[in-house]
């Protein structure tokens, strides 16, 4: 079936310093879409990329869908204390119409 | 306008015995999605309704889970009997145009001892 991995697992940064997490889904995606899940919280939607090749930005967020439709990425510039969380890459894709979770980056920032 | 509401929060329950879980989602929403994420691992994918109708429930473990949303309002998930290995928490999600935003609730967290 298909699978969404993402990398890193988990990501310990200092204030100030620049986080990415990459997502690889085995199959091709019609969209992607990226959720944030703060400690004890429930997932968050932060933005949908649909187009092959896309680029997204959010203030210090960058998300970009790549060009074979079959990964992403998200990239914090300066990261923030209120950035931890775990960040999850979600994809939709082939004959299915559910949304297929990645398994997920936890960022943590150190003061 | 309120969000997606799930009952309860938390459920702490014997193996062996029933649960059930309820969630609300957004008024006017036709997609109700369950979700698991079990032990701080992926969320994975249980079912889906548009409306009262089970669209995909491929993500169902077996036959210990039974869903419905009953007048394709408020669903149900109940687990019948629990076993050790269902503890995680449960997520509810829901929007109105399929591919768009997904609202999750809260969330319940189930504890099976």
């Amino acid at each position: 079936g298909q699978q969404v991995m993402q990398i890193p697992q988990y990501q310990h940064v200092q204030e100030g310093e620049d986080f990415t997490t990459y997502c690889n889904s085995s199959t091709t995606l019609s969209n992607i879409q990226w959720y944030k899940q703060r400690p004890g919280g429930h997932p968050v939607f932060l933005i949908q990329l649909v187009k092959s090749g896309e680029v997204k930005k959010q203030k210090r967020l960058t998300f970009q869908f790549g060009e074979a439709k079959k990964n992403s990425s998200l990239h914090i510039t300066a990261t923030q204390t209120t950035d931890v969380g775990t960040y999850f890459c979600a994809g939709r894709g082939g004959a299915t119409n559910k949304l297929i979770f990645g398994t997920g980056t936890l960022l943590a920032v150190q003061p | 306008e309120a969000g997606v509401t799930q009952f309860p929060s938390h459920s702490v329950i014997e193996k062996g015995q029933t649960v059930t879980l309820r969630c609300d989602p957004i008024s006017g929403h036709d997609n109700l999605y369950w979700y698991r994420r079990v032990m701080g691992k992926e969320i994975k994918f249980l079912l889906h309704f548009v409306k009262e109708s089970k669209q995909d429930e491929s993500g169902m473990p077996n036959n210990r889970f039974l869903a419905e949303r009953t007048g394709g309002t408020y669903s149900t998930l109940k687990v019948q009997p629990a076993e050790l290995e269902d503890s995680g928490v449960y997520f509810c999600a829901s929007n109105q145009v399929l591919g768009t935003e997904a609202f999750f609730g809260q969330g319940t967290r189930l504890t099976v001892v």
